[in-house]
């Protein structure tokens, strides 16, 4: 089975450019989540959806910063304009909601390089 | 503010010795805590989770061992190996399906 994909796998951009990250959860899974891991601050939330609606997007840093999932099988992550501090790793995972265990799947992650 | 210290930052262990991680968090509505385990370049993989209800789960080499009224787990790995060289997150999420809070994580490394 294919596990969370993710892309691109790495990304280099120049400030003020505009950055799209895509992510496909495993199918059958109805929560999707946005993480971004940095060596400073570590592995934070970002936004999470259940059956394609956002629920929690307090860990969204600025309104530069968007997500949409416009179906089960799609979610993209958008920042505009990017800026260096925004160079990270962000990794999307998947889980299934009413599942027992609540185990969350991490994709391989995009790394971003902002200029 | 963090909600999840774990400790320590970075761990050396020998061989066949015992490694020894460990949490705490503040947040009383936390009611899975789970442990990943992260190799370089890959995303983060369950390694094994536990909830309040009980106070040790054991998974082959891996245990998990949790103080509800100290808020506390830790993560023990037994018969360390070369392969178990990664870094282990600690996390913590409340009821349904939100989001994980994580620890900023330690580098194990074990040396053969």
């Amino acid at each position: 089975d294919a596990g969370v994909i993710q892309s691109p796998r790495h990304e280099v951009t120049e400030m003020g450019q505009e950055v799209t990250l895509r992510c496909k959860p495993i199918s059958g899974h109805n929560s999707l989540f946005w993480y971004r891991q940095t060596m400073m601050r570590g592995l934070e939330l970002l936004i999470y959806f259940n059956n394609n609606v956002p629920i929690d997007d307090s860990g969204m840093p600025e309104d530069r910063f968007s997500a949409k999932m416009p179906n089960a099988s799609f979610s993209t992550l958008k920042i505009q304009p990017s800026e260096p501090r925004d160079s990270a790793v962000y990794f999307c995972a998947s889980s299934l909601w009413g599942g027992v265990g609540k185990t969350q799947y991490f994709g391989p992650g995009t790394r971003l390089l902002v200029l | 503010q963090q909600q999840v210290k774990q400790s320590p930052q970075s761990l050396i262990v020998q061989k066949g010795g015992i490694s020894i991680i460990n949490c705490a968090y503040e947040n009383t509505a936390f009611d899975y805590f789970p442990w990943y385990q992260q190799f370089p370049g890959k995303g983060p993989a369950l390694l094994i989770a536990i909830r309040p209800d009980v106070s040790e789960k054991k998974e082959g080499r891996f245990t998990i061992s949790f103080n509800k009224s100290a808020k506390q787990f830790s993560l023990h790995i037994m018969d360390s190996q070369p392969g178990d060289s990664a870094t282990y997150f600690c996390a913590a999420s409340t009821g349904g399906a939100d989001g994980l809070t994580f620890g900023k994580g330690t580098h194990l490394i074990i040396q053969p």
